[in-house]
């Protein structure tokens, strides 16, 4: 199964709302998982089962969708919260992560 | 609390077998609720699963590198190793070891801080 991100790369200001879509090759159920990955660091997980939040995850962090298509949404834009994100469908045991999307600062 | 941690050479010659080995602190590798594995990414690059293996022995292989991949486990020391052979420079990247539970998330919730190999000669 693959899995295409979009935007590769965005701009946006603090306090912005943006929006990280997500499609998979063919249906993924809600298998469907999100993570934030700062520099230098493994990867966090953010989002699980396509709008589950994760246990210490902000709630301006929110999923949603189904089948083939998946959003992460940032609700308002915090300094903490430029970074890479990836989205990976579970539905495979081996699930495949889309190719990110690094938000920066405008 | 959860702690997985990577270890092994930084750097690797062309041709040679990398070696590493994941510990594991506040969760039993045995546990039924749990997939553990290795993830890897290159410098500026995205994460590509290489193999994780489940507690019934089940063990599962990018097919990708299938050929060269061989993933062990050691219960007694709560540790899982990789081997991956015939090393080039397309293989340099950090390596995470992760955990990724049954349920409820089905995802991998919990991540090594990753090791840097290079390979070089």
């Amino acid at each position: 199964i693959q899995v295409t991100q979009s935007p590769s790369s965005l701009s946006a200001s603090v306090g912005d709302r943006v929006t990280i879509t997500c499609r998979a090759s063919q249906s993924v159920s809600n298998y469907l998982n999100w993570y934030q990955q700062r520099p230098g660091k493994p990867p966090k997980l953010l989002i699980y089962a396509t709008s589950s939040l994760q246990s210490g995850v902000p709630s301006r962090f929110s999923g949603s969708g189904s089948g083939t298509d998946f959003t992460l949404t940032i609700s308002s834009l915090q300094p903490e919260d430029f970074a890479t994100y990836y989205c990976q469908q579970s539905y495979d045991t081996l699930g495949t992560f889309g190719q990110g999307t690094k938000l920066e600062i405008k | 609390q959860l702690r997985l941690q990577e270890s092994g050479p930084g750097l690797v010659k062309p041709s040679e077998t990398l070696s590493l080995t994941c510990t594991v602190s506040g969760d039993s590798i045995s546990s039924l609720t749990s997939f553990w594995g290795w993830i890897r990414q290159p410098p500026g690059k995205g994460l590509e699963w290489i193999g994780s293996f489940y507690s019934t022995g089940t063990f599962y292989h990018n097919s990708s590198l299938r050929s060269r991949v061989t993933m062990s486990v050691d219960t007694s020391q709560n540790q899982f190793s990789l081997n991956l052979t015939s090393m080039t420079a397309s293989d340099t990247a950090v390596y995470y070891c992760a955990r990724k539970l049954v349920a409820p998330t089905e995802a991998l919730d919990s991540w090594g801080q990753g090791t840097l190999v290079t390979v070089s000669s």
